[in-house]
């Protein structure tokens, strides 16, 4: 059972540009999740998603930022017009829903917007 | 709202003694659920534990030891035996329920960096 893997790994962008990240999540989990962790700091929730639908989004997702998972399975993030202060690890789990109530964590795509 | 507070942003032990990591959270929710996370530093966050809001039974797996306390709003984390591994940031989140009980987005705090000196 492999786990949660996220690419890329790292991202170097200038300011203003689109970047996409990808999620897969662990296989047969229905639900996945999106956190933002800046330095020092504890993950902060972004979005998630049952299937392919989305069931909540966070205040701090702005216009820029879109999350899809079109078939229930990988999902992708997507930041438009990148600012400096997107720059951080952003961070994707998965859980089985109704059975298990534990999110297992990728390793994370770290951002830095220049 | 829903809070999670670790009070302690930096710990320093020396091998094999036994430390304890503090979390006391805030939430009205009478379901909820309780986690541990270790981030080394290789950055992954890995689960430890899961604690349900109507099971106050302490629960010890190894040197790894947790109390939770609902009088309090404390899931305090112990680690007996300290070893140089065991250094990494570690945070407590918080949960609620919804959609037939299963558990929804994690509230985190803002973490504990334990540092184990050999």
């Amino acid at each position: 059972d492999t786990g949660v893997s996220q690419n890329p790994r790292h991202k170097i962008t200038k300011r203003g540009q689109n970047v996409t990240f990808r999620c897969d999540p662990i296989s047969e989990h229905n639900r996945l999740y999106w956190y933002r962790q800046t330095l020092g700091q504890g993950p902060e929730f972004l979005t998630y998603f049952q299937n392919e639908a989305q069931l909540e989004k966070s205040r701090l997702l702005s216009d820029r930022f879109s999350a899809e998972r079109p078939k229930g399975s990988f999902s992708t993030l997507e930041i438009q017009r990148t600012e400096q202060g997107d720059s951080a690890m952003y961070l994707c789990a998965s859980s089985l829903a109704l059975t298990s109530y534990e999110q297992y964590f990728g390793p994370g795509t770290r951002l830095t917007v220049t | 709202a829903q809070k999670v507070t670790q009070a302690q942003t930096e710990i320093s032990v020396v091998e094999k003694e036994d430390v304890t990591l503090d979390c006391v959270y805030e939430t009205r929710d009478t379901t909820y659920y309780l986690f541990w996370y270790k981030q080394p530093p290789s950055g992954e966050l890995v689960f430890l534990i899961r604690r349900n809001s109507f099971d106050e039974q302490n629960e010890i797996s190894g040197r790894y030891s947790w109390n939770f306390q609902k009088s309090t709003s404390s899931f305090n984390f112990t680690i007996t035996a300290s070893q140089v591994v065991d250094s990494a940031v570690y945070f407590c989140a918080l949960s609620g329920t919804n959609y037939g009980g299963a558990t929804n987005k994690l509230i985190f705090g803002t973490g504990t960096l334990l540092a184990v000196q050999p």
